[in-house]
């Protein structure tokens, strides 16, 4: 199976609600993970982005949770606005050859919807 | 503006007619990738490169070819392009390997008859 598994499914809230998107990974190798989001006919755009060696990372009404004991990630969204309709990725960056190789590896994508 | 180019934007074309797809990216980035984008499989990584001249084979290689002359360009080659990879397209660059903010192209819609 995937490595970085998101089952593509929809969350949809309400304007001003927050929003979790969680992400499940299975290489324990893993030192660094990144949300993408993507808006539709766009490229994925950089979102915030944690090292192993941290828990817990705030951006700009983002969050993003690692909890490595679990292998979970997420992304919380504060005050979600109509703006934050998107899917979102999460990306994991493993060593795939004695470190001279790093990758990214890409979940399927969980699709955001915000109701007005 | 720190940008990853791409061109062109939507292409329709027809089995066997050979195309390139050009990328460019202007931030003097190392390390420069092209994936796939599919329904239900997300974004698969085709080929990267690590630096001029260094280019190696990602997930799903098969048809494909790439070349990293210079820094900033790293075109996509379908010799002879099959129904198989109609797709959405994306070239992406970061500083190295192990720099994880990534920068993405627009995208490349590429319809194969």
């Amino acid at each position: 199976g995937e490595s970085v598994g998101l089952h593509l499914p929809t969350l949809s809230v309400q304007e001003g609600d927050n929003s979790i998107i969680n992400c499940a990974y299975s290489n324990s190798a893993s030192d660094y993970f990144i949300w993408y989001k993507q808006e539709s006919g766009k490229g994925p755009q950089f979102i915030i982005d944690i090292r192993s060696n941290m828990d817990k990372r705030q951006g700009q009404r983002v969050t993003v949770l690692l909890n490595k004991t679990v292998k979970h990630l997420s992304l919380q969204i504060a005050a979600t606005q109509p703006g934050d309709s998107a899917v979102y990725f999460c990306a994991e960056n493993s060593d795939y050859s004695g470190g001279s190789n790093y990758k990214l590896t890409f979940g399927k994508g969980t699709l955001l919807t915000v109701n007005p | 503006e720190a940008q990853v180019t791409q061109n062109p934007r939507y292409l329709i074309t027809v089995t066997g007619k050979k195309l390139t797809v050009t990328c460019s990216q202007n931030m003097n980035h190392e390390y420069m990738s092209w994936y796939r984008q599919d329904p239900g499989l997300g974004l698969r990584q085709i080929y990267y490169s690590m630096n001029v001249e260094v280019t190696d084979k990602g997930d799903v290689p098969e048809g494909y070819k790439v070349s990293r002359k210079e820094k900033r360009n790293f075109p996509l080659i379908l010799e002879s392009p099959s129904p198989n990879q109609t797709s959405l397209y994306f070239c992406a660059s970061r500083t190295g390997h192990k720099s994880g903010e990534q920068y993405f192209g627009p995208g490349t819609r590429l319809t194969v008859t």
